[in-house]
């Protein structure tokens, strides 16, 4: 049982273009959406986040739109560079148990080619 | 400023066999968690700790045990080894603070193989 169900599973763009990842989650508790980024061989990297009460939120290249009713959000990269070749996860958290429990998607591997 | 470390990086083991992964951070971090990465399922929470001497049931417990004698370490222990806990293992840690939703930072992760 997946709460948080990203897609696609992997994303081939050419450099300078737009990257989408989807992601959509069925529990209203959710408070706080980030994006986590990983290189091989490396951990995850909070990328950028967003909390449910804004629609969008922009740093750089990095979007986050976030659509409440229809309970998705998505992560779009502008001008898309090979250096943005990874895997996304999107995630899901909401207070549990004294901590903020944290749902990832599935992950989605990007390769932008030059 | 290391981070959040984790040793070993790689190790191979049969079944049956038990090994403890050893996670430190050095950035005076109230919570701490330990994940587990698989091929299309993403992180999955196997256990956490709020604060030294506490730990807590994640996502996916069984099979594993976790102690936090100290604030800056946690160890997750494998009693009995089996092929299903073939994964690559990932600790972070974060501040305090449930209302702030404290980024976790995570660790380069263990590659576990068992034979």
């Amino acid at each position: 049982q997946q709460q948080v169900k990203q897609s696609p599973q992997s994303l081939i763009v050419q450099k300078g273009g737009i990257s989408i990842i989807n992601c959509a989650y069925e529990n209203t508790a959710f408070d706080y959406f980030p994006w986590y980024q990983q290189f091989p061989g490396k951990g995850p990297a909070l990328l950028i986040a967003i909390r449910p009460d804004v629609s969008e939120k922009k740093e750089g290249r990095f979007t986050i739109s976030f659509n409440k009713s229809a309970k998705q959000f998505s992560l779009h990269i502008m001008d898309s560079q090979p250096g943005d070749s990874a895997t996304y996860f999107c995630a899901a958290s909401r207070p549990s148990g004294g901590y903020n429990k944290l749902i990832f998607g599935a992950g989605t591997r990007l390769a932008v080619h030059p | 400023n290391a981070g959040v470390t984790q040793t070993p990086k790689f190790r191979v083991l049969k079944t049956g066999q038990s090994m403890t992964l050893l996670c430190a951070q050095d950035m005076n971090h109230e919570y701490m968690y330990w994940y587990r990465q698989d091929p299309g399922m993403g992180l999955r929470l196997i256990h956490y700790s709020v604060g030294e001497g506490t730990t807590a049931k994640g996502e996916v417990p069984d099979g594993y045990n976790v102690s936090r004698l100290k604030k800056q370490n946690f160890l997750l222990g494998l009693e009995s080894a089996a092929p299903s806990q073939t994964s690559v293992y990932f600790c972070a840690s974060s501040y305090f603070g449930t209302g702030n939703n404290q980024p976790q930072h995570f660790g380069d992760g263990t590659r576990l193989s068992i034979l």
